[in-house]
């Protein structure tokens, strides 16, 4: 069972408003990712992070930032959040064991931006 | 590029087996795994195998992988009305951050 922890699950937000969505785990993982996936569609990962003051851009372009300076925390950051945001916001961490490269999800937050 | 692809939908009847299959490109993955994902909710992992291996049994789930074809499939047995959700397959290699996800596979299971 993984232990990945997102909050808020759901959240209404009018536009221009500064919004940051929180993920912690406590797995000891050293790389965590943010994906955004619209209901019922594929998975696009928007930030990674190796490890603590380690952040990268991923595959889809996002207006959001992230920041890690403990090791279980990655929270993302909307500065003025805008209709177009709108999607669930997935926190993940893996782990690097012989075992398995395995990649564990939280459960999600759901935004929403009127 | 690394690209995963699954079917989109599949229909059963309660009692019956599933299958979910699944084919990858890139050659160098180690890694291959299922999710199921619930309507609301973040993956849940199901299973994983290495590319090494042939087949992986755990209860209900039967994984069989097809390295030579790329092909990964995922039978579920004796399929209950609570398997009702999308099933992803992703892949990996060992020591990058990057894991290539199939768009899901949506298992409706008809009672």
């Amino acid at each position: 069972e993984a232990d990945i922890y997102q909050t808020p699950r759901y959240l209404v937000i009018g536009t221009g408003k500064k919004i940051t969505l929180e993920c912690s785990q406590t797995m000891g993982h050293d790389k965590m990712y943010w994906y955004q996936q619209d209901p019922g569609m594929e998975l696009h990962l928007i930030h990674y992070s190796y490890g603590v003051n380690s952040t990268e851009k991923g595959d889809l372009s996002s207006e959001s930032t992230v920041s890690r300076i403990r090791t279980e925390h990655f929270p993302l950051t909307l500065e003025s959040a805008r209709p177009s945001h709108t999607s669930q916001y997935l926190c993940a961490s893996s782990e690097d064991r012989y075992s398995g490269n395995t990649i564990y999800f939280g459960e999600g937050s759901w935004l929403t931006v009127v | 590029g690394e690209d995963v692809e699954q079917s989109l939908f599949l229909s059963v009847r309660e009692g019956d087996s599933s299958v979910i299959n699944c084919t990858y490109t890139d050659s160098s993955s180690t890694y291959l795994y299922w999710y199921k994902q619930e309507p609301g909710a973040g993956l849940q992992l199901l299973t994983y195998i290495f590319s090494n291996m042939d087949m992986k049994q755990d209860q209900r789930l039967t994984v069989l992988l097809n390295k030579k074809d790329k092909h990964l499939s995922l039978r579920i047995a004796d399929t209950q009305t609570g398997d009702s959700a999308i099933y992803f397959c992703a892949e990996t290699t060992a020591g990058t951050y990057k894991y290539i996800f199939g768009t899901g596979t949506r298992l409706k299971v008809l009672a």
